[in-house]
């Protein structure tokens, strides 16, 4: 079975653009969650979709947005790029059932360079 | 909120030795899951170990094992006859229960095996 697919790994932006990252679940996990790593702050958790709806958001600015479609793979997207969104955004997948073991499974992340 | 503290940034330990990564943290939950994820350096995190607040045995996988004080709130992972292919970032981190609920991570320790 794929793992967790991102897409695009590298990318370098300027300040003021917008970039969008895309995320392909594993095969049968509806749930996506989001995350920015950095030196700085660490992990911290940007949002959350289930079934294409946002089932919890992280406390970031309205710049950070995301949506699911209906195969589940994910799509976040940063307007307006600060230096300080200079990251690496990780993408993590999860089997949202009864049987719910609470493990998220991660891909490689997408590195974002802000210039 | 549910906070993870990790108190060591870095460690390190020789080749085949034990080593103990320390890891409390805070919450209100009576039922949630405690991870331990490992993120070498070619960034893709991947879980080590979990253990469910329930159930009162200590988890283990292979060479890992942890140590799940409920009451004190605490939750190490013990790693016996290293190897050089554990060096990596290990993050402690809390899911509660409930399915909407985001991963909270630990800081990291970094991890370095000596040969």
């Amino acid at each position: 079975k794929a793992g967790v697919t991102q897409t695009p790994r590298y990318l370098i932006k300027t300040r003021g653009q917008q970039v969008t990252l895309s995320c392909s679940p594993i095969s049968g996990h509806r749930s996506v969650s989001w995350y920015q790593q950095t030196p700085g702050q660490g992990l911290q958790f940007l949002f959350e979709y289930f079934s294409e709806t946002q089932r919890n958001k992280g406390n970031f600015p309205g710049r950070f947005s995301g949506r699911q479609f209906s195969n589940s793979r994910s799509e976040m997207n940063v307007s307006t790029l600060e230096l300080g969104d200079s990251a690496l955004y990780l993408c993590a997948s999860s089997l949202d059932t009864g049987a719910n073991t609470g493990e998220l499974f991660f891909g490689e992340g997408s590195r974002l360079t802000v210039l | 909120a549910q906070t993870v503290t990790q108190s060591q940034p870095e460690m390190s330990v020789q080749e085949a030795e034990t080593v103990t990564l320390s890891c409390t943290y805070d919450t209100s939950e009576s039922d949630y899951y405690l991870f331990w994820y490992k993120q070498p350096p070619s960034r893709q995190m991947i879980l080590v170990i979990r253990q469910e607040a329930y159930k009162q045995q200590n988890a283990t996988e292979n060479r890992f094992s942890v140590n799940f004080q409920k009451a004190a709130k605490s939750f190490s992972l013990k790693i016996s006859d290293s190897q050089l292919g554990d060096a990596a970032m290990y993050f402690c981190a809390y899911r509660g229960h409930s399915r909407n609920t985001p991963l909270v991570f630990g800081k990291g320790t970094r991890l370095s095996v000596i040969a």
